[in-house]
């Protein structure tokens, strides 16, 4: 069964700064990887995917990850961070048998 | 337009009552799922419908009953509710398997 670990519970950056939040997944096959993230009271927004192909894949709101099949990760990074980027971040990895496994997920906190 | 939709979005009800949420998706998706998420922000899967057909059933009490009366559709009905059932419950769709999961803004439920 897959299962994903994000190392990070919560992680506070200085608005205008970079972020990168951790992902590491646990699955046989090739995954199928996602970021999500939930703003505070709100659903879940697909920020990007990987299905194959590129390693290096970009999202919305300026967001972009990296497979890395020897680590075993998919870490998520932005460039400069700003405030509305505060929220929870998933990491998701799904098989072919439609489920679709989350991370614990990490907080973001963007201060002035 | 919302792609995927859910109502209530709020809902709050004694121990030992019945309620019933529902999901539209107007994305002609032929897969929908409803997902809990716990006080912890941890995200599962309860259940998952393929054209109407249950493919997923995690180890979900029974007292959760999911109805899906056409493609676009996926109610959840919960029998006696407890105190641990209260969660944010969350529906999404997708067009088959190992595809990208959109989600609706969530259920909030609260059961005192």
């Amino acid at each position: 069964a897959q299962s994903v670990t994000q190392p990070d519970i919560h992680i506070t950056v200085s608005e205008g700064a970079s972020l990168e939040l951790r992902c590491n997944y646990s699955y046989g096959a090739t995954p199928y990887l996602f970021w999500y993230v939930q703003s505070p009271g709100q659903g879940l927004q697909l920020l990007l995917k990987y299905f194959s192909g590129d390693t290096l894949v970009q999202g919305i709101k300026g967001f972009e990850a990296e497979f890395k099949r020897s680590q075993s990760s998919f870490n998520l990074r932005k460039p400069s961070v700003h405030w509305s980027d505060a929220a929870e971040y998933f990491c998701a990895v799904g098989d072919n048998d439609y489920k679709l496994s989350f991370g614990a997920g990490t907080t973001v906190t963007v201060r002035a | 337009d919302t792609a995927v939709s859910q109502t209530p979005k709020y809902l709050v009800t004694q121990m030992g009552n019945d309620k019933s949420i529902k999901c539209e998706q107007n994305l002609g998706h032929d897969t929908m799922y409803w997902y809990k998420q716990d006080s912890k922000k941890f995200l599962k899967i309860m259940f998952s419908y393929n054209n109407k057909e249950l493919i997923i059933n995690e180890t979900v009490p029974n007292r959760f009953s999911p109805k899906s009366p056409d493609k676009a559709h996926l109610n959840l009905h919960i029998n006696s509710l407890e105190l641990g059932d209260s969660a944010v419950y969350f529906c999404a769709s997708s067009q088959g398997e190992a595809e990208t999961q959109y989600f609706g803004p969530g259920t909030r439920l609260l059961v005192l």
